[in-house]
């Protein structure tokens, strides 16, 4: 079947650090890997997208890509700033099986100034 | 072009009442999700409908849970005799019908109160 599987967090960063956020998949198709953000008391927003492997999503300086031999869309930002801080959501969708959405749990990431 | 609009963004509802929630899709999408989350959880599919159709309900649960979405109006998610555990937000999303873009559109979400 299909699942994401993305790092636990609280991941708490000083301003302008690297940061990596992990996220592995298991999907039977082809499937499309997003990340979407949530800031506090909203919705998600699409952050990146890919749709196929070795595409690289990239958007606000966060990047990412598609990586079918690992199975893996990690999230990537050179230098992070205080708003930043949100929670950030791994998904991919399955195209083949009447566009279905997995999410991972959330990773929130905490950036201190 | 709107995005996805959910009403009410707030609801406070005492236990054994009724809770009804809309979404109304990005326009040119007919391919509704309803997910559920609660205080610093994840997210959690409940349904997902096209107009018309329930195509999977398989996260929402048998009892005072339904949706629908038909073909003129909102999609609706109605929650009967709530009680204090549906407290949560409650997110709907809506796609293309091109299976190529795949990409989700969300709403700012409606946040349920149970007292």
């Amino acid at each position: 079947g299909n699942s994401v599987t993305q790092m636990e967090g609280p991941v708490t960063l000083s301003e302008e650090a690297f940061l990596t956020i992990n996220c592995t998949y298991t999907a039977t198709g082809y499937p499309s890997l997003f990340w979407y953000v949530q800031y506090p008391g909203e919705g998600l927003q699409l952050l990146l997208k890919a749709t196929k492997a070795d595409d690289k999503g990239s958007n606000k300086g966060f990047e990412a890509t598609y990586r079918k031999e690992t199975t893996s869309f990690h999230l990537e930002k050179g230098s992070v700033q205080v708003s930043d801080s949100a929670v950030y959501f791994c998904a991919l969708s399955d195209r083949v099986n009447f566009n279905k959405f997995y999410f991972g749990s959330g990773t929130k990431l905490n950036v201190k100034p | 072009n709107a995005g996805v609009m959910q009403n009410p963004r707030h609801l406070v509802r005492r236990r054994g009442q009724e809770a009804r929630l809309r979404c109304s899709p990005m326009k040119g999408h007919s391919h509704v999700y309803w997910y559920r989350q609660l205080p610093e959880e994840g997210l959690k599919f409940m349904v997902y409908l096209q107009k018309e159709n329930i195509i999977d309900e398989s996260g929402m649960p048998k009892e005072r849970f339904s949706a629908e979405f038909p073909k003129e109006g909102p999609s609706i998610l109605r929650i009967q005799q709530v009680v204090r555990g549906d407290s949560a937000a409650y997110f709907c999303a809506s796609v293309t019908d091109n299976l190529n873009t795949g990409e989700l559109f969300f709403g700012e979400g409606s946040r349920l109160t149970v007292l």
